[in-house]
């Protein structure tokens, strides 16, 4: 079952913008994570934001999470090229991680 | 390093030719996981394990099989692959799914004709 939606599924703009990828999703969790892939690679871990925390930061990612309204934002600051990838938001229960569709990121020079 | 290792990386095979990809992982995570990825589907749970000699099944269970004998591995067996099994496959493994994160294989990307 697909817990998390992602928003936009397709996202375009220029280094050093700021690009931001908001999730949805359905059931109460434990937390919720955000992983990058590049094409057709295994995913990355990025962050996990418990569902006692409402902000995190790590670097240059920013993730917000509002469990009143079942949503996550993640917002890379000062993009650079190599930000190109697809982001997904997954959705920790009891015993598995659910992952949404994801967001594909182009970053230009 | 740390990492989650599976094999082979690419794999053409033939309807009905059983086969194997293997996953391991040397970082003693008791959380296991196979994933498989499709076009506009995302990525779909096949089956996990929470330890040793305990699997479950995922969204899309069927036409596959696991094992976890041993704490490090946990392959992925394919009785009698369909072409509806094309697809791309992740091996991932955690300390647990509550506090930490995925570790992710890089992949196999599976073609039954």
């Amino acid at each position: 079952s697909q817990q998390g939606e992602e928003d936009p599924q397709a996202l375009s703009i220029q280094e050093g913008e700021n690009a931001t990828m908001n999730c949805s999703y359905k059931t109460s969790i434990n937390n919720l994570q955000w992983y990058r892939q590049n094409s057709g690679r295994g995913l990355v871990h990025l962050i996990l934001i418990r569902s006692n925390e409402r902000e995190k930061h790590s670097g240059r990612l920013r993730v917000t999470l509002d469990t009143s309204k079942k949503s996550s934002s993640l917002l890379i600051t000062a993009s650079r090229a190599a930000d190109t990838a697809s982001y997904f938001c997954a959705t920790s229960g009891y015993s598995t991680l659910t992952f949404g569709k994801g967001t594909m990121l182009l970053v230009s020079p | 390093e740390a990492q989650v290792t599976q094999n082979p990386r690419y794999l053409i095979t033939v309807t009905g030719k059983k086969l194997t990809v293997t996953c391991s992982q040397n970082m003693n995570h008791e959380y296991m996981s196979w994933y498989r990825q499709d076009p506009g589907l995302g990525l779909r749970q096949i089956y996990y394990s929470m330890n040793v000699e305990v699997t479950d099944k995922g969204d899309v269970p069927e036409g596959y099989k696991v094992s976890r004998k041993e704490k490090r591995n946990f392959p992925l067996i394919l009785e009698s692959p369909s072409p509806n099994q094309t697809s791309l496959y992740f091996c991932a493994s955690s300390f647990s799914t509550e506090s930490y994160g995925y570790t992710f294989g890089s992949g196999t990307r599976l073609t039954v004709v």
